[in-house]
Formats: C-alpha cells, sequence, structure tokens
C-alpha cells in the first residue's frame, strides 16, 4: 500500500461548484498533513495545514478522519483559478521528510 | 512569497556533459531538500540536508550528489548527464519547529533536459 493515495481524476466541475478530494494515509502515527496546490509546470504551494479534525481558509475546508485515517479537502463556490493539481503531502519521521500524494486534478470550467 | 531561487530554470544539455543545478534561500533555514517530479507524476526526495556539512540521501536513489558548505546554498551536480535524468528538479527549505504550520517552501524549479 502506497504511504498516501489519491484520486488522481481530473475532477470535472463547472464555476460555483463545489467539489471535495480525498487523500489516504496509511502511517498511523502521522499528526499533521498538509494540502498543497501545484499549478502545471510551476512549484508545489501551500494551500493548508491540517491538524486536530480540520482547518478552514475561506472557501477551502480540510478534514482530518484519524480513525479512518483519510484526510478531505472541500472546495466551495468553485473558480477558474482553482483549476490546478491538489497534492495531499503527509509527514514521516515527525518533520524528517515530507510523503507526497500523485495529486488530484482539478478543472473548472465557465 | 518565499525567497528561494534555482537557476538555471531550464536546461538542454547533450549526454556526458556534468551539470550544477543551484539553489539558493535566503530565509535561512536549516533544512534544504532536493526533490524529482517527472510529469504528471509525485514528487520524490533525492537528498536532504539538516544544515551545514549535512547532506542525506532520500527515498529515491539518484546518480545525483549535493553540498552544504553555507547554510543559504545546496547545489545539487550530475557528473555525467543521460536521458534517464530529464525531468524536473525542485528544491525547497524549512525551518525546524516551523513545519507543523507552513511545511516546505519551494523553488521554481529546473526542467532538464537531457539529449
Amino acid at each position: 500500500r502506497k504511504e498516501v493515495e489519491q484520486d488522481p481524476g481530473p475532477f470535472n466541475v463547472p464555476e460555483g461548484a463545489t467539489v471535495a478530494f480525498n487523500c489516504t494515509y496509511s502511517n498511523s502515527a502521522s499528526q499533521s498533513f498538509f494540502w498543497y496546490r501545484q499549478d502545471c509546470r510551476k512549484e508545489p504551494k501551500l494551500l493548508m495545514s491540517v491538524y486536530s479534525s480540520g482547518n478552514e481558509d475561506g472557501r477551502f475546508t480540510a478534514q482530518l478522519n484519524r480513525a479512518s485515517q483519510y484526510i478531505s479537502l472541500l472546495i466551495r463556490d468553485s473558480k477558474l483559478s482553482d483549476s490546478a493539481t491538489y497534492l495531499c503531502v503527509v509527514p514521516r519521521g515527525g518533520f524528517q521528510k515530507l510523503v507526497f500524494g500523485t495529486g488530484t486534478r482539478l478543472l473548472v470550467s465557465p | 512569497e518565499a525567497d528561494i531561487y534555482q537557476t538555471p530554470r531550464y536546461l538542454v544539455i547533450g549526454t556526458g556533459k556534468k551539470i550544477t543545478l543551484e539553489c539558493s534561500q535566503t530565509m535561512g533555514h536549516d533544512k534544504m531538500y532536493w526533490y524529482q517530479q517527472d510529469p504528471g507524476m509525485e514528487l520524490h526526495l533525492i537528498h536532504y540536508s539538516y544544515g551545514v556539512n549535512s547532506t542525506e540521501k532520500g527515498d529515491l536513489s539518484s546518480e545525483s550528489t549535493v553540498s552544504r558548505i553555507r547554510t543559504e546554498h545546496f547545489p545539487l551536480t550530475l557528473e555525467s548527464a543521460r536521458p534517464s535524468h530529464t525531468s524536473q528538479y525542485l528544491c525547497a527549505s524549512s525551518e525546524p519547529g516551523q513545519e507543523a504550520s507552513i511545511g516546505q517552501f519551494f523553488g521554481p524549479g529546473t526542467r532538464l533536459t537531457v539529449l
């Protein structure tokens, strides 16, 4: 089983839609997690960190389910500019290393 | 915006050449990393450093080498480039104690093509 697994998508949604991605992880000892956003041929950029039960930042909500070992990212009122690949990231060994998922691609259309 | 820089941004080079990819950060971060990413694939850690004179190999075996003589500088060298080295190379840095909230900062990457 991979350490971090994501549905690669693509998720095709119209503007204004609500979309959710899931990510499962295998290391039950992991405490904090991240969602990064990566535009085509660009570097990853931190979207939000996830700890405790979840985190909210404007239209973005991340939730953590430790019992089932998954993290979700919810995007409300999707914008064209939200089109990107969303990477689920799990630290390993405290924060010695970050393990990246393959990413979920989101395409928002007019 | 994170202050982490990579040069060159794009490099096309012939087989057998020696290359050095540069990475510098002005944030004073102790930890620095090199990742390799093929199109549509996940990032793989190839090298990391916890500070000056500290270097470790990452999860993905790589023929490249790194050095950390100064805190701000973490160059990656390929002694003899091959077509299998064609990929995007991303440099990142982080500050111990702040990682839970701010994660790692990434440079813009170097897109390497070996002919």
